[in-house]
Order: structure tokens, then C-alpha cells, then sequence
């Protein structure tokens, strides 16, 4: 089983509001990811945990704001968001860095 | 130079010809490789991985790695309508320790 699931599938949001987005598997994978996909673009890395530890930060603004509760879940916060940052929020897992990732199939976030 | 790069087509085949896609890499020190397909709407999903030079097969595709010419391909053979889609190719940097993904291959196969 290669599933990884994410909630919500749609967020519609406004500026001033404050959601979480929630990601899990039960692959016993150590790695951890969340992407940021704008349309007809690849995926762009945000965060990175390795063994529940953020490994990789790509200097994502501090509106967004990764949890990593235990080995099988990964949460992203969001907090007064911009119209710029809806897109398609993707997270990933993988056995351990440099493997295969596996994307769940997203939450598709829109910020009025 | 794009640290991974791809033609972004659209790359049209006939039903039942090869699909033969392509990608070209900046570090030389990377490892692990990758292509996923995309659908419209949807998440990417893994459809091959390869790490040592060479070619690996599973089922209707071939991922081949050359190393020293820093470039990895994706065959389809028997290409079907259902195969139409964006190819996304990733590489897992050797600095950086990530993911980067080339801007991927819109491929339309034709009934």
C-alpha cells in the first residue's frame, strides 16, 4: 500500500483566517514533504522533516507553519495568507531521504 | 542552465507507437531519479525510479540513466489514449539534498 492522505481536499479561505491543512501515512516512511504546485507549473518544495525533525526549510514565509506530530502525520498552518498562495498543496512521503516520494492527492486551497 | 530540464512538448504519439521522452540534469553528483505522471487536476503519481546507469523495465516502460552524459529518458511502448498526460521528471540533488523536477512533458497519444 502506497496511500498517503490529506485533509481537506478543498479550502476556500480568507486573509485573515487561520486553517490547517493535514497529511498521513501509514507506510512507515521516515521522510516527510509539503509541496506548493500553481497550475500548469511543477511542483515547488517547502518543507522538508527527516525522523520528525525539519530537515529542509526553502525560505517559505512564516505564514505557513509545518508540524510534524509523529512519524506518520505532518500538518501545515496557515495564517493570514495572500490570493497568491492558493494552489495545489501537495505533501509526500518516502522511506528515507534521496527514495521515491509518494504524493497523496492534495488539498486545493483557494485564499479570497 | 535549469537544474533539470525537459522539452515541455506537447509530444504527440499514434495509439500503439513508443513515447520516448527526455531529461537532462545540472549536478553531476546526483543519484536517485524519477518520473512521475500527471493528470489534469491531479497529484503526481511515481511511475519509475532508477539509480544505477543502465535501463530498468516494468511493464510498458523503460527508464534509461546515463551518468556521465547526465541524462535520463522514459520510453512508454504500446502507447495508449489513457496515457496522456504531463511526465514530470524529478532528480534528487546531490547539493541540497531535494527534490527538483524539470518543468515536465505534455504528452498526447492519439486514437
Amino acid at each position: 500500500d502506497t496511500e498517503v492522505t490529506q485533509t481537506p481536499k478543498h479550502l476556500v479561505m480568507g486573509m485573515t483566517n487561520k486553517k490547517s491543512l493535514k497529511c498521513e501515512q501509514h507506510m512507515g516512511h521516515r521522510a516527510m514533504y509539503w509541496y506548493k504546485q500553481k497550475a500548469k507549473k511543477p511542483p515547488e518544495l517547502m518543507f522538508v522533516y527527516s525522523y520528525e525533525k525539519l530537515s529542509i526549510n526553502e525560505s517559505v514565509p512564516s505564514r505557513f507553519s509545518p508540524e510534524c506530530p509523529n512519524s506518520s502525520l505532518l500538518n501545515l498552518h496557515l495564517h493570514a495568507l495572500q490570493p497568491e498562495d492558493s494552489a495545489l498543496y501537495l505533501c509526500a512521503s518516502s522511506p528515507g531521504l534521496r527514495y521515491e516520494q509518494y504524493f497523496g492527492p492534495g488539498t486545493r486551497l483557494t485564499v479570497t | 542552465q535549469k537544474e533539470v530540464e525537459q522539452n515541455s512538448g506537447p509530444l504527440s504519439v499514434p495509439e500503439g507507437a513508443i513515447a520516448s521522452l527526455n531529461c537532462t540534469y545540472s549536478d553531476r553528483g546526483s543519484q536517485s531519479f524519477f518520473w512521475y505522471r500527471q493528470y489534469s487536476g491531479k497529484s503526481p503519481e511515481l511511475i519509475m525510479f532508477i539509480y544505477s546507469n543502465g535501463d530498468k523495465e516494468d511493464g510498458r516502460f523503460t527508464a534509461q540513466l546515463n551518468k556521465a552524459s547526465q541524462y535520463v529518458s522514459l520510453l512508454i511502448r504500446d502507447s495508449q489514449p489513457s496515457d496522456s498526460a504531463t511526465y514530470l521528471c524529478a532528480v534528487n540533488m546531490e547539493y541540497g539534498n531535494k527534490l527538483v523536477f524539470g518543468a515536465g512533458t505534455i504528452l498526447r497519444v492519439k486514437s
